[in-house]
């Protein structure tokens, strides 16, 4: 079946660092990507998404690209900010149209 | 903007007790889910549905029951609710059954079961 690995964490980094979350995925098909982003006390919102090879989403200075051939769909951001803490999750939409999360990594960023 | 709402917040029950978790969504969704979250386990789907009065088992459907009765409206029930079943429960919905879509969350329910 489908599934998603994600980098363990917590990611600690200081302010104005770069970040990249890794994301690898296993699926039939063409699935579409997503990376959901979960602040303190809250849900999970939609930061950013991708349908098809090569698409690349981009949100609040946050960018992945989707690459087939290495079925992958890392995070990246430039330059982090305190307020970027949170717990970002790989997700993926198959066939099945039923989303498959991997299990979030942390961040922390200091100031 | 879409907006899902769940009923508590916070809530502390008994083992053994019955205890419902409501979920509404105010922009006319088909899709509802209910996950539960856990640390180092990430989002688990319990169960989902595409229509009223239809209802599909997630990955762990054990130990729960759910109710769709009106579009807008989607419960999760703990029949008897056990110490295991202690865990942050999220409600989503999405727009159309059977396209890739955003899900959009409510803010969970932290449900400690004493």
């Amino acid at each position: 079946g489908d599934s998603v690995t994600q980098m363990e964490g917590p990611v600690t980094l200081s302010e104005e660092a770069f970040l990249t979350i890794n994301c690898t995925y296993t699926a039939t098909g063409y699935p579409s990507l997503f990376w959901y982003v979960q602040y303190p006390g809250e849900g999970l919102q939609l930061l950013l998404k991708a349908t098809k090879a090569d698409d690349k989403g981009s949100n609040k200075g946050f960018e992945a690209t989707y690459r087939k051939e290495t079925t992958s769909f890392h995070l990246e951001k430039g330059s982090v900010q305190v307020s970027d803490s949170a717990v970002y999750f790989c997700a993926l939409e198959g066939g099945s149209y039923i989303p498959t999360f991997g299990r979030g990594t942390s961040l922390i960023v200091h100031p | 903007d879409v907006k899902v709402t769940q009923s508590s917040r916070y809530l502390v029950k008994r083992t053994g007790e019955k205890v419902f978790l409501e979920c509404v969504q105010d922009m006319d969704h088909e899709n509802m889910f209910w996950y539960r979250q856990d640390p180092g386990l990430g989002l688990r789907l319990i169960y989902f549905s595409y229509d009223v009065k239809m209802k599909e088992k997630g990955d762990i459907p054990e130990g729960y029951s759910v109710s769709r009765e009106k579009k807008e409206r989607f419960s999760l029930i703990l029949e008897s609710a056990s110490t295991n079943q202690t865990s942050m429960y999220l409600c989503a919905s999405s727009l159309v059954q059977g396209m890739t879509d955003t899900q959009y969350f409510g803010p969970g329910t932290r449900l400690t079961v004493l």
